[in-house]
């Protein structure tokens, strides 16, 4: 059975720091592209970065470029996303995806003062 | 504001047939294949249709999707009460490079 877990999130204040993980299982985890997608409380779906299986190509939308980084490890079967300077816009649940196809539970960020 | 647009909310009564739609542009759906979602906030989103109109195993054939130009639509037929979800299209944006989400659409069954 495919599995993604989600951890690694929480309350954290403004400029702060984030490291949110991903723990896959059930399928070839080095053999998936790997997302982030998030929802604010109220918006819709948004895709934050995704990571080619090797690691070699990664993307972002704009409003998290120079602040957050995704990674990845194949051999732990896990994903990361590195979360900095963070804003209160960032607040929502973060997922974390494979190929866009399938997705974990979700962890909540709230940043706050 | 999305880069794809849906409409906000749709609605039907149980078995009624309710189709809803996701206008996007020739650097993204005109494009690139078109993936629906249908999420309850909280929950895991679920991949409906993927490649414009294809389903993965374990969707009903109740839903169905298409392509065309630079739209796609989603289709559920024979409209269930637990079909009441939140629903997006999504695809690949070249002019972004990146992925890039519906504004959603609500989903009401009367």
């Amino acid at each position: 059975e495919v599995q993604l877990v989600e951890s690694g999130g929480g309350l954290v204040q403004p400029g702060g720091s984030l490291r949110l993980s991903c723990a896959a299982s059930g399928f070839t985890f080095s053999g998936y592209w790997m997302s982030w997608v998030r929802q604010a409380p109220g918006k819709g779906l948004e895709w934050v970065a995704n990571i080619k299986q090797d690691g070699s190509e990664k993307y972002y939308v704009d409003s998290v470029k120079g602040r957050f980084t995704i990674s990845r490890d194949n051999a732990k079967n896990s994903l990361y996303l590195q979360m900095n300077s963070l804003r209160a816009e960032d607040t929502a649940v973060y997922y974390c995806g494979g190929s866009m196809e399938f997705w974990g539970q979700g962890t909540t960020v709230t940043v706050s003062s | 504001q999305s880069v794809l647009t849906q409409p906000p909310s749709a609605s039907g009564t149980p078995g009624q047939r309710v189709t809803i739609t996701c206008s996007g542009s020739s650097s993204n759906i005109g494009n690139y294949n078109v993936n629906w979602y249908q999420h309850l906030p909280g929950t895991a989103p679920k991949l409906l249709i993927q490649t414009n109109n294809q389903r993965p195993s374990g969707v009903p054939d109740r839903f169905s999707g298409s392509k065309s130009g630079t739209s796609a639509s989603l289709a559920i037929g024979g409209l269930q009460s637990d079909d009441e979800a939140d629903y997006y299209c999504a695809t690949w944006d070249n002019s972004l490079n990146g992925w890039v989400f519906g504004g959603g659409t609500k989903l009401t069954v009367l």
